[in-house]
C-alpha cells in the first residue's frame, strides 16, 4: 500500500543547532514530493519541493531537504533553528496519474528551547 | 497567497445536524481538494474535484458528500454530523502536483 511515513512524532532542538526531519514513503514510481510547516493555529505552508533533476532542493526559511531514491526517502534540513521555527512539519507525496492527490505524513512536532 | 477562501471559519454544531463548509477560489484552478485534519494523522484526503461537477472520494469519504456547481465553489457536506466529524477543514486547490491550501474551518460538534 502507499504510505507516508515521518518515524519521529515529536522532536526538541536547541537554538542554534542542526535540525533534521524524516521522511519515507512507499510508492510504485517516483512521487511529487513536498514539506509543509504549520505554525500553531495557523494554515498549510509550503517549505519546498521536489519534482525531479537537482535531487537536493532548497526551499524557504532556511530549509533544505534531499531526495534519495535508493532509500525512498526526502529528509529535511536546517544547519541552524530559531526559535520561530517551532511548529509541526509534514511530508506530503503526490501522483500525477492519482489526480495529485496529496498522501501527507502524520507530522513531526519541533520543539526549540533556548 | 492563493485567492482561496473558507467559511465558515469556526462552527459549533450538534450531533445529526447537517453541515455544509465552503471553499471559494480565485484562481480558476481546475483541482479542489478536501482534507481534514485530526492530531497524529496528518491531513486525510475526504473528497476531490477535477471539474465542475467532477468529483471523486478520497481515502475518508464516508459520512460526506461534496458538490461543485461553478469552477471557483467546492461545497463540504455533512448530511448528519457525528462526534467523529470534529476536525480542522482545510480546502486546496491546483492546476498541478503544487497545492495551495485556505486557512481552514475548525468545527465541533457536540
Amino acid at each position: 500500500a502507499q504510505s507516508v511515513t515521518q518515524p519521529d512524532i515529536h522532536i526538541t532542538v536547541s537554538e542554534g543547532a542542526s535540525l533534521e526531519l524524516r521522511c519515507n514513503y512507499s510508492y510504485g514510481a517516483t512521487p511529487y514530493l513536498f514539506w509543509y510547516v504549520q505554525s500553531p493555529g495557523q494554515g498549510l505552508q509550503l517549505l519546498l519541493k521536489y519534482f525531479s533533476g537537482d535531487t537536493l532542493v532548497q526551499g524557504i526559511k532556511g530549509f533544505e531537504a534531499e531526495f534519495k531514491r535508493s532509500q525512498s526517502s526526502f529528509n529535511l534540513r536546517k544547519p541552524s533553528v530559531h526559535w520561530s521555527d517551532a511548529a509541526e512539519y509534514f511530508c506530503a507525496v503526490a501522483l500525477r496519474s492519482n489526480d495529485y492527490k496529496l498522501s501527507f505524513g502524520a507530522g513531526t512536532t519541533v520543539t526549540v528551547r533556548a | 497567497d492563493a485567492g482561496i477562501t473558507q467559511s465558515p471559519r469556526h462552527k459549533v454544531t450538534e450531533t445529526g445536524t447537517p453541515v455544509t463548509l465552503r471553499c471559494h477560489q480565485t484562481e480558476n484552478h481546475r483541482y479542489m481538494y478536501w482534507y481534514r485534519q485530526d492530531p497524529g494523522h496528518g491531513l486525510r484526503l475526504i473528497h476531490y474535484s477535477y471539474g465542475v461537477k467532477d468529483t471523486d472520494k478520497g481515502e475518508v469519504s464516508d459520512g460526506y458528500s461534496v458538490s461543485r456547481s461553478k469552477t471557483e465553489d467546492f461545497l463540504l457536506t455533512l448530511e448528519s454530523a457525528t462526534s467523529s466529524q470534529t476536525s480542522v477543514y482545510f480546502c486546496a486547490i491546483s492546476e498541478g502536483p503544487e497545492q495551495y491550501f485556505g486557512p481552514g474551518t475548525r468545527l465541533t460538534v457536540t
